[in-house]
């Protein structure tokens, strides 16, 4: 495997379900993010792992739940979620404390449907 | 703050037809600038960057040029094709920052 990649690639869950997104990026790099996007509206970021350590959490509400336990790995536990959850979640990574430019390279997403 | 402002879409285009996307940014330091792409039932795709005033990134046909004085990094391709239909998104990354400021995407469509 190379790059950035996401399991599930689709997931439709109820609203009392636990579940959780995966992603891994084969880079060798040391942050990385969640992202949400929806229909229509802009890219929000979510979470920004570095070094394994969360640097930020964007007003996220508490159902959706990081975790980073390795530099390689990052997931998204997710519990009761409501019916405007549903989007396309995407991982990214990238190298910003190597200096130069910070340019992130993105999974393909999880689609994820609430119903 | 940082902000990136592109042209709203949709964008209709036939083949071998000019593609012009506006992007203008906000930034408060000396940002580099990303064009990123998302074809259907993809995630983002680098596409094209620039990291300092006059830089130009090109790519795939697609160029955009960093400037300055006018606080822009529009791209443009000169023949586009069906493949190229897709999603199109700007960016800005601030130095030591972590983030990347997005644009809110442009749809771009062209027909055979």
């Amino acid at each position: 495997e190379t790059g950035v990649t996401q399991t599930p690639r689709h997931l439709v869950m109820g609203m009392t379900n636990k579940k959780s997104l995966k992603c891994e990026q084969h880079l060798g790099h040391n942050a990385m993010y969640w992202y949400k996007q929806s229909a229509k509206k802009p890219l929000e970021l979510m979470f920004v792992y570095s070094l394994e350590e969360r640097v930020e959490n964007n007003s996220v509400p508490s159902r959706f739940s990081p975790e980073c336990p390795n530099s390689s790995h990052l997931f998204l536990h997710l519990h009761t979620l409501q019916p405007e959850d549903s989007a396309l979640y995407l991982c990214a990574s990238s190298n910003p404390l190597a200096g130069g430019i910070s340019e992130q390279f993105f999974g393909p997403g999880t689609r994820l449907t609430v119903l | 703050g940082n902000s990136v402002t592109q042209m709203e879409g949709p964008v209709t285009l036939s083949e071998e037809a000019f593609l012009t996307i506006n992007c203008t940014y906000t930034a408060t330091g000396y940002p580099s600038l990303f064009w990123y792409v998302q074809y259907p039932g993809e995630g983002l795709q680098l596409l094209l960057k620039a990291t300092k005033a006059d830089d130009k990134g090109s790519n795939k046909g697609f160029e955009a040029t960093y400037r300055k004085e006018t606080t822009s990094f529009h791209l443009e391709k000169g023949s586009v094709q069906v493949s190229d239909s897709a999603v199109y998104f700007c960016a800005l990354s601030d130095q030591d920052d972590y983030k990347l400021s997005f644009g809110a995407g442009t749809t771009v469509t062209v027909r055979a």
